[in-house]
């Protein structure tokens, strides 16, 4: 079974410009998470899709959107970029069905440098 | 908001010594993740915990929950250098939202 997978993987980009990533989830797993990491703040829920339907929201501006394809796949946009949106961006996915096996499975994130 | 709080954030071990990790969460959860994350590399999923008094052994690590004390415990035992990595906890709430931990950052040294 293929694993989350995540484009672009490197990801170069310059004050004030927008971006969009692309997550894959694993077949079969219509839960879609994403997750901003940095040295400083960590691990950061953004955002998670259910269905198409944004289903929970973490504390971050308005700036930061996503959505889901009715293959579950999904994106997340960040526009007018700043320097502390660079990071490394993760998508994770899971059936989410709450049994005792469930959980997430990470892709290998995008890294984001804002210049 | 739900806060998770790991210690210690780093650690630096000798090999064969066993040493634990603390994962405490603010508020009631009945969901808690270990993961560990290798330098360059995505989370990978170590154990799930769901119940009061869950415990899950994989090789020499093990993960427990106690529930009521709102704490989980990553144990690790005879530690070796394939261990050094990243590891964080996460807690679910009931709306299926994850928090994570800080991480712990483990070094094994020979």
């Amino acid at each position: 079974k293929a694993g989350v997978t995540q484009t672009p993987r490197y990801l170069i980009k310059t004050r004030g410009q927008q971006v969009t990533l692309s997550c894959s989830p694993i077949s079969g797993h219509r839960s879609v998470s994403w997750y901003q990491q940095t040295p400083g703040q960590g691990l950061q829920f953004l955002f998670e899709y259910f269905s198409e339907t944004q289903r929970n929201k973490g504390n971050f501006p308005g700036r930061f959107s996503g959505r889901q394809f009715s293959n579950s796949r999904s994106e997340m946009n960040v526009s007018t970029l700043e320097l502390g949106d660079s990071a490394l961006y993760l998508c994770a996915s899971s059936h989410w069905v709450r049994s005792d096996t469930d959980t997430q499975y990470f892709g290998p994130g995008t890294r984001l440098t804002v210049l | 908001e739900l806060k998770v709080e790991q210690n210690p954030l780093f650690l630096s071990m000798q090999e064969e010594k066993n040493y634990t990790i603390y994962c405490n969460y603010s508020t009631t959860s009945d969901r808690l993740y270990w993961y560990r994350q290798d330098p360059g590399k995505s989370l990978e999923s170590l154990f799930v915990l769901l119940s009061n008094g869950a415990v899950k052994q994989e090789g020499r690590l093990m993960a427990s929950l106690d529930t009521k004390a709102r704490l989980s415990t990553l144990h690790i035992t005879a530690a070796v250098h394939d261990l050094s990595a990243t590891y964080f906890c996460a807690v679910q709430n009931t709306g299926n939202q994850f928090y994570f931990g800080t991480g712990t950052s483990l070094t094994v040294i020979p």
